[in-house]
């Protein structure tokens, strides 16, 4: 199946800086890329749609000013998390849609990154 | 709107046990439906997938049928091993592809 990339893994930054997440689809175009947040034992919360080209669509109660999102390309999305504060720290998951699998909708999921906000 | 409504855990089983994760869903339309499972620190994989109803998705010896006359979408594993366990995700995609909707996932622990 499609692959979708995420780096970097695990990230440990002081509070206050900036950590940047790149999430990549590798063998495929995605126009659409989607960011979650995982806290522990919990579901997957939908942060935001990244869509090429334009600004990212952010789900109610997500502070966009905090929570970058970038998709500069077809291949390529970013989050960054702005001004880190220990409450930040999670799992973050990015996904994309083949543009081949749009009918059924299948999502390919990149390996998550923790971030840790000391 | 649509959702996902998915059998809460922990589930923990015997290795060779039967598992059933029940998944019912709520939709307008014909939604696509999937498996996710999420082992220990890693991001989501897709498990099976089922795009209209009585499909049957199956892979690694999981099993779900696509039930529209129940809104269901049942996991199924006849024997459960120890490298099963991880969190399992039902999830559903409506039919313009553009909305995803997770259950809560439903952790499994397989003891030898």
């Amino acid at each position: 199946g499609a692959v979708v990339s995420q780096h970097p893994s695990r990230v440990i930054c002081k509070s206050g800086t900036s950590v940047k997440i790149e999430c990549r689809s590798l063998d495929f175009q995605a126009t659409t890329m989607f960011w979650y947040r995982q806290f522990p034992k919990q579901s997957l919360m939908l942060m935001a749609t990244s869509n090429e080209g334009s600004k990212a669509t952010y789900e109610q109660g997500v502070e966009k000013d905090k929570f970058l999102i970038n998709h500069a390309s077809l291949t390529l999305s970013t989050l960054t998390v702005t001004s880190a504060h220990p409450e930040d720290s999670s799992f973050y998951i990015c996904s994309a849609r083949d543009a081949q699998g749009a009918r059924t909708g299948e999502l390919f999921f990149g390996e998550g990154s923790r971030l840790t906000v000391l | 709107g649509d959702s996902v409504t998915q059998m809460e855990g922990p589930v923990t089983l015997s290795e060779e046990a039967f598992l059933t994760i029940n998944c019912t869903y709520t939709a307008t339309g014909y939604p696509s439906l999937f498996w996710y499972v999420q082992y220990p620190g890693e991001g989501l994989q897709l498990l099976l997938k089922a795009t209209k109803a009585d499909d049957k998705g199956s892979n690694k010896g999981f099993e779900a049928t696509y039930r529209k006359e129940t809104t269901s979408f049942h996991l199924e594993k006849g024997s459960v091993q120890v490298s099963d366990s991880a969190v399992y995700f039902c999830a559903l995609s409506d039919n313009t592809g553009n909305q995803f909707y997770f259950g809560t996932g439903t952790s499994l622990t397989v003891i030898p």
